[in-house]
Order: C-alpha cells, then structure tokens, then sequence
C-alpha cells in the first residue's frame, strides 16, 4: 500500500459525459502527478500540482482538467468523454518539488474507466 | 522523445540474468526506474542523477552514463517476484516548463 487513495476503482459511463476522478496525496507530499495508461501501453504524464499550482503539463488534452485544493487531494476532470479515453488513470504523489529528479513518485492503485 | 527501451520483452528462468536499457534522445540529468506488476500500480525501485553513477538495490542494480544519455538496469539471479513491466522515466525541462517522460517499457517473465 503505497498511502495513496483513489477513487472510484472503476468508472463506467457513456460518450459525451464527464467524470471526475479523485486523488488523495500520502500524508505530507505536496506534489500530485496524474497518468493515462491506456491498454497496454505505457505511462502518459497528463498534468503536476506542487502545493495547489500547476507546476507541470504533458499531454493533457483541453477536455482533460485537473485542480489540487488546500488540503492537497486532487481532482482530474474528464469532459466530453470519447471512446479512447478508456483507460487507466493513476495518480501519484511526492514530497517535493521535483528538481534534478528528487521525487520519488509513489502511485495510487489507478481507476479504471470505460467510455462506452 | 519517448525513451527507448530494449528489449521489449524477456523471458527468464529463475536465477538468469537480465539487463534493460533506457536510450533516450534528449539530455538525461537523472533516471528512474519502476516496476510494474499486471494490474499494479507502478512502484519505484531507484532514481540516479549523475553521470557514471550506479545504485543497488539487493539484487537490482542500475547504471546511468549521462554523456551516452542511457541507463541499464541489472536483474542478477532472477527471482518469479521479478516477473512485470519495468519502466525507465526522465524529467525534462524545456524553457522553464517540465515534463515526466517514461520510456517504452520492457516485460519481463521469470519461469520457474
């Protein structure tokens, strides 16, 4: 158990919808780190949050949102939701800001979603 | 931009040696490599952040050599535990803005 909370487990909704996945940091970590991890397929960084402020992007798509509120827990919104967008999403924490790569990321069990 | 991991998948028997390479195109300042078992999340084995430097962990070492922008990952006397997907990832920065960058993956298989 890596301390780091997710939910839902799995999610399964319909084209076109939203869905709000949730994320709950380690006790003191103040970095959140999101991924897609599609089918097979490798770890796609998606968005940071350092202490409530975006502090880093990657791919993230513009129907794809995140915020990290003050008591730090995470949320990734998914709008307009397609069909490949099914995948699984992690989410993961650290207890700093990372710079030359100190930042252990500790990762969530991830939740599933299906876009039918 | 992605790393580029090799192979792309072995398969082992218990007590074989394996090694994983991460090559990367872009200038490495530090390394991670995770594990991931089907199913799992991905779990941290070890960060290296200079050039030539090498970490242990039991039976898992890694090596990083900066100026080649490559790092390898040693399983010595492989264990079924070993058995998932390891991924190599790099933090880039590019004018102030940073990224997370995990490679290709490799899949390894130990047999008993």
């Amino acid at each position: 158990d890596s301390g780091v909370t997710q939910t839902p487990k799995h999610l399964i909704t319909a084209t076109g919808q939203r869905v709000t996945l949730r994320c709950s940091p380690r006790s003191g970590d103040l970095s959140v780190y999101w991924y897609q991890q599609s089918l097979d397929q490798g770890l796609q960084f998606l968005i940071q949050y350092y202490n409530g402020e975006e502090r880093a992007k990657g791919n993230i798509l513009e129907r794809f949102s995140a915020q990290q509120f003050p008591d730090l827990h995470s949320e990734l919104n998914l709008s307009s939701l397609e069909l490949g967008d099914s995948a699984l999403y992690f989410c993961a924490s650290s207890v700093r800001v990372t710079s030359g790569g100190y930042n252990e990321q500790f990762f969530g069990p991830g939740t599933r979603l299906t876009v039918l | 931009q992605q790393p580029v991991q090799s192979p792309q998948a072995v398969i082992l028997r218990e007590g074989e040696d394996a090694v994983i390479n991460c090559s990367s195109s872009k200038a490495l300042y530090s390394v991670h490599w995770y594990r991931q078992k089907h199913g799992e999340a991905p779990v941290f084995l070890m960060i290296l952040l200079k050039g030539g430097e090498q970490k242990g962990h039991d039976k898992i070492s890694a090596s990083f050599n900066e100026k080649k922008q490559q790092s390898s990952l040693y399983l010595t006397a492989s264990q079924l535990s070993y058995s998932g997907t390891y991924f190599c990832g790099t933090e880039l920065s590019t004018s102030g803005t940073y990224k997370y960058i995990f490679g290709t993956g490799t899949r390894l298989k130990v047999l008993a």
